[in-house]
């Protein structure tokens, strides 16, 4: 698999429902970030959790960072069609003494009013 | 809140021709991205530029991308020659940097430029 590839690739929900989305990486990195995209539009960072910690909250969402597995999950507690939108994980890679993101292929979540 | 901006959001041109998409990023910001997504693929990195030079670039940015920081606000990516398969929305990304043992990049994203090669 490649680095940061999300799973499911696509998802469908109802309103209220609870989505997972999980992401697994391949390398060793400083950090994870989740990233959502609405349809043809640009990337609006969600979350960042660092390689040193395990779980972290934001409103609805809560990430979980595994490096022993080498896996993310991210969850949306009590979904709206407003969460509809592309959902990527990166991971923060250090290269040469700088820091790139390495982008998954991403999980299209649908959630239906 | 500040924010980087793009443009032009969309721009066509014909095979072969130059184009050169502007970006602005978040004012206090040091280091800056451009990144691409074909289509309904991922988003992929093309390139990271630091103190007016690349630190990094993929193996997507070759002799015919280029980029520069003109002056103090705009930066900017160059196709010199467009090919179609250079048709993708070009996000460019700006960040913060705290140089430590890790630097936990939070990097901010334009809203892109589609290209579309004819």
């Amino acid at each position: 698999s490649q680095q940061g590839e999300e799973d499911p690739q696509a998802l469908s929900i109802q309103e209220g429902e609870n989505a997972t989305m999980n992401c697994s990486y391949k390398t060793s990195i400083n950090n994870l970030q989740w990233y959502r995209q609405n349809s043809g539009r640009g990337l609006v960072h969600l979350i960042l959790i660092r390689s040193n910690e395990r779980e972290k909250h934001s409103g609805r969402l809560r990430v979980t960072l595994d490096t022993s597995k080498k896996s993310s999950s991210l969850l949306i507690t009590a979904s709206r069609a407003a969460d509809t939108a592309s959902y990527f994980c990166a991971t923060g890679v250090e290269q040469g003494g700088s820091e790139k993101l390495v982008f998954g292929k991403g999980t299209k979540l649908t959630v239906n009013p | 809140e500040p924010e980087v901006t793009q443009t032009p959001s969309h721009q066509v041109t014909q095979m072969g021709q130059e184009v050169i998409l502007r970006c602005v990023p978040i004012s206090n910001h040091l280091y800056f991205y451009w990144y691409r997504q074909i289509l309904g693929q991922k988003v992929e990195f093309l390139v990271s530029f630091y103190n007016n030079e690349i630190s990094e670039k993929s193996e997507i940015f070759d002799d015919q991308f280029s980029v520069e920081r003109p002056d103090g606000s705009n930066f900017t990516l160059k196709i010199r020659s467009t090919k179609l398969e250079d048709s993708a929305m070009y996000f460019c990304a700006s960040s913060e940097l705290v140089w430590a043992e890790y630097t936990n990049t939070e990097a901010f994203f334009g809203q892109g430029t589609r290209l579309t090669v004819v």
